[in-house]
């Protein structure tokens, strides 16, 4: 079972709401990762954490704060967001070998946000 | 800095014939992952095929198969006998020692019936 799940699937809030969103995977994995995807373009990394501490921290802005409560789920928390910020967000995990280095990376379906 | 290049924002191939997508990258550890990955509209990002640096041998998975040239830094795609389902974009990605991975521009590739 390679199964990334993520929700909400769609979320449309506007620019004072607080939400978050969800991640989980059942594979054993220890790293997981945030991306932002704009239409057409690559997933830009957000954040990393391995063994869940957080280990990447890609520069985003406050506005972002991720949580991994244990090592099978991952929040994205979002509050005062910008219309900029619509984007999908995808949630990705891959298995962490001895020495910190990881294998494959797999991705659940992402949750398509739109800020008005 | 790790960067990986696709020179070929978009292609077309018509069902049944052979298209071949390009990938090159930047890097100087000698141990390696390399990954395609293929993401239909509006859909989930999954793996096509991962080959690992170290492996001299291309890999294959069922009609997709890689050339890989390391020594070149190429990481190329084949597709055989496409399929209206391979319509996707497709992103190559290079992950060296750790947990980073880097994703190309991507390839909007078009099945044409």
């Amino acid at each position: 079972d390679t199964e990334v799940t993520q929700t909400p699937k769609h979320l449309v809030m506007g620019m004072t709401n607080k939400k978050s969103l969800k991640c989980e995977q059942h594979m054993g994995h220890r790293a997981m990762y945030w991306y932002k995807q704009k239409a057409k373009k690559p997933p830009e990394l957000m954040f990393v954490y391995s063994y869940e501490k957080l280990s990447i921290n890609e520069s985003v802005p406050s506005r972002f704060s991720p949580e991994c409560p244990n090592s099978s789920l991952l929040n994205l928390h979002l509050h005062a967001l910008q219309p900029e910020d619509s984007a999908l967000y995808l949630c990705a995990s891959s298995q962490e070998a001895s020495g910190g280095s990881t294998d494959t990376q797999y991705f659940g379906p992402g949750t398509r946000l739109t800020v008005l | 800095a790790q960067t990986v290049t696709q020179s070929q924002p978009e292609m077309s191939v018509q069902e049944a014939e052979t298209v071949t997508l390009s990938c090159t990258y930047d890097t100087s550890e000698s141990d390696y992952y390399l990954f395609w990955y293929k993401q239909p509209p509006s859909r989930q990002m999954i793996l096509v095929i991962r080959q690992e640096a170290y492996k001299q041998q291309n890999a294959t998975e069922n009609r997709f198969s890689v050339n890989f040239q390391k020594a070149a830094k190429s990481f190329s795609l084949k597709i055989s006998d496409s399929q209206l389902g391979d319509a996707a974009m497709y992103f190559c990605a290079y992950k060296p020692p750790g947990n980073q991975f880097y994703f190309g521009t991507g390839t909007s590739l078009t099945v044409i019936p």
